[in-house]
């Protein structure tokens, strides 16, 4: 079964710094997708950025960019120019890409509390 | 257009009633999640519907938990005999048909509701 672990429970940045948020994961398989969703206060899970594994450019999306490292099974998320709304839970979730019954889900980290200070 | 919706926002009941959490997807998403969001195990899979195939229950934590889709598109989650340990966030997401087979290019996102909040006691 797969896992995903992030070992920051909670991090802090000063509004307008940057901040890597990290991640890594274990899976035997070689065709899967890696994604960050953002989950403030009002419980909904936004998607911030999703990652092909067979791709190997990293994605990008605006302030938001993650160091994908297939061999060493880590996916961390850099916030550049932090602002006070990206203050949230983050959770890093793997979903694999088989077709077959079961491998749909997504599979979450226990998530980082990120804390932007003014 | 209208996101995932799921009603109640939030649930207080007591322990040993019966509970049912409401989710309405994005329309035309043909699948369907249900995940439970609790401060000792994080964020779990519960239940997989896809279409007119049978869901993927596997991640329902007993026999008082079972779920279903009406028509293919909105599901209610039901909880029989609540326990303590039954309190959690139930999250409910949708996506749009996976595979080449739709027509559509895969799409792997999953458009999350709000989640109910339920509090037993």
């Amino acid at each position: 079964a797969q896992t995903v672990t992030q070992s920051q429970p909670e991090m802090s940045v000063q509004e307008a710094e940057t901040v890597t948020l990290s991640c890594t994961y274990d899976t035997s398989e070689s065709d899967y997708y890696l994604f960050w969703y953002k989950q403030p206060p009002s419980r909904q899970m936004i998607l911030v950025i999703r990652q092909e594994a067979y791709k190997q450019q990293n994605a990008t999306e605006n302030r938001f960019s993650v160091n994908f490292q297939k061999a060493a099974k880590s996916f961390s998320l850099k916030i550049s120019d932090s602002q006070l709304g990206d203050a949230a839970m983050y959770f890093c979730a793997y979903r694999s890409a088989s077709g077959i019954q079961g491998a749909q889900k997504l599979v979450f980290g226990q998530g980082t509390r990120l804390t932007i200070n003014p | 257009g209208a996101g995932v919706s799921q009603s109640p926002s939030n649930k207080v009941t007591e322990k040993g009633k019966d509970v049912e959490l409401r989710c309405d997807p994005i329309s035309g998403h043909t699948a369907l999640y249900w995940y439970r969001q609790s401060l000792g195990q994080g964020l779990e899979f519960l239940i997989y519907f896809q279409g007119n195939s049978a869901p993927d229950k596997s991640g329902l934590p007993s026999d008082r938990f079972s779920a279903e889709r009406t028509g293919g598109s909105v599901s209610t989650l039901t909880i029989q005999r609540t326990q303590q340990e039954d309190s959690a966030v139930y999250l409910c997401a949708s996506s749009p048909r996976q595979g080449a087979s739709s027509g559509i290019p895969v799409s792997y996102e999953q458009y999350f509701g709000p989640g109910t909040r339920l509090t037993v006691t």
